[in-house]
């Protein structure tokens, strides 16, 4: 069964901390990972990898994939209160469906 | 209208009863999606659809049925609702199935 464990549950740090997110999967046939960032309502795309080792980076967060061990982080530095949110992680197998890990929830405290 | 409008925002309804969850994008993406939001549980896939006037199965189809007459709406159908669809339905679109998706703003529904 097609499966996406994200870590930590909640994570609670202080403005200007840098935190790793982490998900692991397990899924037949590996397309791609996506990672989503979901404040009050709708989730929104932030990364999408599909090769081992290449980071993608936009401003203070970055991503990377590792398809032997089965997993990606997140990385947010220099974490500000509007970084807040509830960060998801999408694993993609073969065909077009995608399954979502739970989330972590981060809370950047002032 | 700009990206994915869904209505109503929130809802409450009778347990029995049928209900209609509407879902509208003007992106002209291809592919369509029905997912639920539930507590520990995460996002979960309903039903699908590639292009317009193709449906698929998703993970917890049972109950719930859609449409796809036209590539700009997606309508996700309750029969007759029970209380364990009590739940947060987001629709999204993406250009081709597979690609990143866009979410809709999300419907709170309360079966009663």
């Amino acid at each position: 069964e097609d499966k996406v464990v994200q870590s930590p549950l909640s994570l609670v740090v202080h403005e200007g901390d840098t935190v790793t997110l982490n998900c692991s999967y397990e899924v037949t046939n590996f397309r791609s990972l996506l990672w989503y960032k979901q404040e009050k309502k709708a989730p929104t795309f932030l990364f999408m990898l599909t090769s081992s080792g290449i980071e993608k980076k936009s401003g203070r967060l970055s991503s990377i994939l590792d398809k032997k061990e089965l997993f990606s982080i997140l990385n947010i530095t220099a974490t500000q209160t509007g970084d807040s949110a509830v960060y998801l992680c999408a694993v993609r197998p073969t065909g077009n469906q995608f399954y979502f890990g739970t989330g972590t929830s981060l809370t950047v405290i002032p | 209208i700009a990206g994915i409008t869904q209505a109503p925002t929130s809802q409450i309804l009778a347990a029995g009863r049928r209900m209609t969850l509407r879902c509208t994008q003007d992106m002209r993406h291809n592919a369509m999606y029905w997912y639920r939001q539930d507590l520990g549980l995460g996002l979960r896939l309903i039903h699908y659809s590639n292009t317009a006037g193709t449906t698929g199965k998703g993970e917890v189809p049972d109950g719930y049925s859609v449409s796809r007459a036209n590539t700009d709406d997606f309508p996700l159908t309750l029969a007759s609702a029970v209380p364990s669809q009590t739940s947060v339905y987001f629709c999204a679109s993406s250009v081709l199935a597979g690609n990143e998706q866009f979410f809709g703003p999300g419907t709170r529904l309360t079966v009663l």
